[in-house]
């Protein structure tokens, strides 16, 4: 039973446009989300991260939105670089259980 | 150096044999996560503990498997008499307290069983 699910196995995007990955949940009870990118044979390093009590949490190109209502968010880089092309995974926190919840991830490409 | 360790980065094992697959936190870190990556597939919690206890291990193998973090020294994940389906992508992580989200990854140990 997948909690946190990631439907894009791969996203391919050309450079300097915007990339929207996407990310849907089935347990009410998370409270804090988080995106991670990680690059091959390296360990996943954190990218940006939102409370369940907002809407909407921006860094630099990342921005996440949290639709709670829709248990949906979504993370988009604009403008989209070469050294984004990596693993994007979703991972959430609560609903109970210790440490995260992750999706399978989806494969970014930024094409030139 | 700051970040998460883990060793060995690489581990070949026949079936039958052990392995030992160690992790130092973050310093000031004393909670550790262990999660697995199998081809294809996201991180899968594996086991959670802090200095000398096992919080929550619901995400381990009922047998073979084992976790410890003790007093001194690094967390270990110990896979006994380990099989072709262990061969997988071991991560670490840690945080400074229980709840407080994100983790910090090592870089993680990848076991191939022959």
């Amino acid at each position: 039973d997948q909690q946190v699910k990631q439907n894009s196995p791969s996203l391919s995007v050309q450079e300097g446009r915007i990339s929207i990955l996407n990310c849907d949940y089935t347990n009410s009870m998370f409270d804090y989300f988080l995106w991670y990118k990680k690059y091959p044979a390296e360990g996943p390093t954190f990218l940006i991260s939102i409370s369940s009590i907002k809407d909407k949490n921006e860094d630099g190109r990342f921005t996440v939105f949290l639709n709670k209502s829709a248990k949906h968010l979504s993370l988009h880089i604009v403008p989209s670089q070469p050294g984004d092309s990596a693993v994007y995974f979703c991972a959430a926190s609560g609903g109970g259980a210790d440490g995260l919840t992750f999706g399978k991830g989806t494969h970014l490409i930024i094409q030139p | 150096n700051a970040g998460v360790m883990q060793n060995p980065r690489h581990l070949v094992r026949r079936r039958g044999q052990e392995a030992r697959l160690r992790c130092s936190p973050m310093k000031g870190h004393s909670h550790v996560y262990w999660y697995r990556q199998l081809p294809e597939e996201g991180l899968k919690f594996m086991v959670y503990l802090q200095k000398e206890n096992i919080i929550d291990e619901s995400g381990m193998p009922k047998e073979r498997f084992s976790a410890e973090f003790p007093k001194e020294g690094p967390s270990i994940l110990r896979i006994q008499q380990v099989v072709r389906g262990d061969s997988a992508a071991y991560f670490c992580a840690s945080s400074p307290s229980r709840h407080t989200g994100e983790l910090f990854f090592g870089e993680g140990s990848r076991l191939t069983v022959l």
